[in-house]
């Protein structure tokens, strides 16, 4: 699986969106962008995944860059709740291996008031 | 649905007891999986299982072992404890492996676990 790239911490304003980036240089043409979340003591929680397009959910949006190098994870009006380490992680679907998600260190996202 | 559970949620053990970390989840996931997060790491998967019956390591495996004989249950048992075993504990469900969707992976709550 392609190793990815983000910055350790990042602030934001509570009301204001968040913009967190990821870089995926070495992504191959079937591995997907997947995005998780750890609040503080609790259990990793799935936000969203794409392969190409541009994807948007009742948590998120996700925007990855044409050539797949880069992506961008929009929280569209952070709050308080929302501050947590945000993963991001890519893999190959559909998968053949042991399903594995390799966590890196994340960004750790400071919501302020 | 009560998704995945996990208990207990704290324990401490003494060197070289056993214990069992209970797993559950209620969805008629195919996919279970163990984890180990250690203080300002990453998640690193112990064992695995794609069915029931079926189980396979991880990438950190040693000391523990796994049996999945429901579909709903995946318990995780530590042999002979030690220090380094000393973290926590997550256990994760999906539908399966085979499309992006399915293999959306379901996290329970965690177990804090203290070898002294």
């Amino acid at each position: 699986d392609a190793k990815t790239t983000q910055p350790p911490s990042m602030d934001c304003a509570e009301g204001r969106a968040a913009n967190l980036p990821c870089n995926h240089s070495t992504i191959s043409g079937n591995e997907y962008v997947y995005w998780y979340r750890q609040i503080h003591s609790q259990g990793p929680q799935y936000i969203i995944h794409g392969l190409k397009n541009n994807e948007t959910n009742e948590m998120a949006s996700l925007i990855i860059t044409e050539d797949r190098k880069s992506s961008t994870l929009i929280l569209p009006h952070a709050t308080l709740r929302d501050t947590a380490v945000y993963y991001c992680i890519v893999r190959v679907h559909p998968s053949s291996n042991t399903g594995k998600l390799i966590f890196g260190q994340g960004t750790t996202l400071q919501v302020k008031p | 649905n009560a998704g995945v559970t996990q208990t207990p949620k704290f324990q401490v053990l003494k060197t070289g007891q056993s214990m069992t970390l209970q797993c559950a989840q209620d969805m008629n996931h195919e996919y279970m999986s163990w984890y180990r997060q250690d203080p300002g790491m990453g998640l690193r998967l112990i064992h695995y299982s794609v069915g029931a019956g079926i189980t396979d390591q991880g990438e950190v495996p040693n000391g523990y072992n796994v049996s999945r004989s429901t579909t709903e249950d995946f318990p995780l048992r530590l042999l002979s404890a030690a220090p380094s075993q000393t973290s926590v504990y997550f256990c994760a469900s999906s539908y399966g492996l085979g499309t992006s969707e399915s293999d959306t992976q379901y996290f329970g709550p965690g177990t804090r676990l203290t070898v002294l």
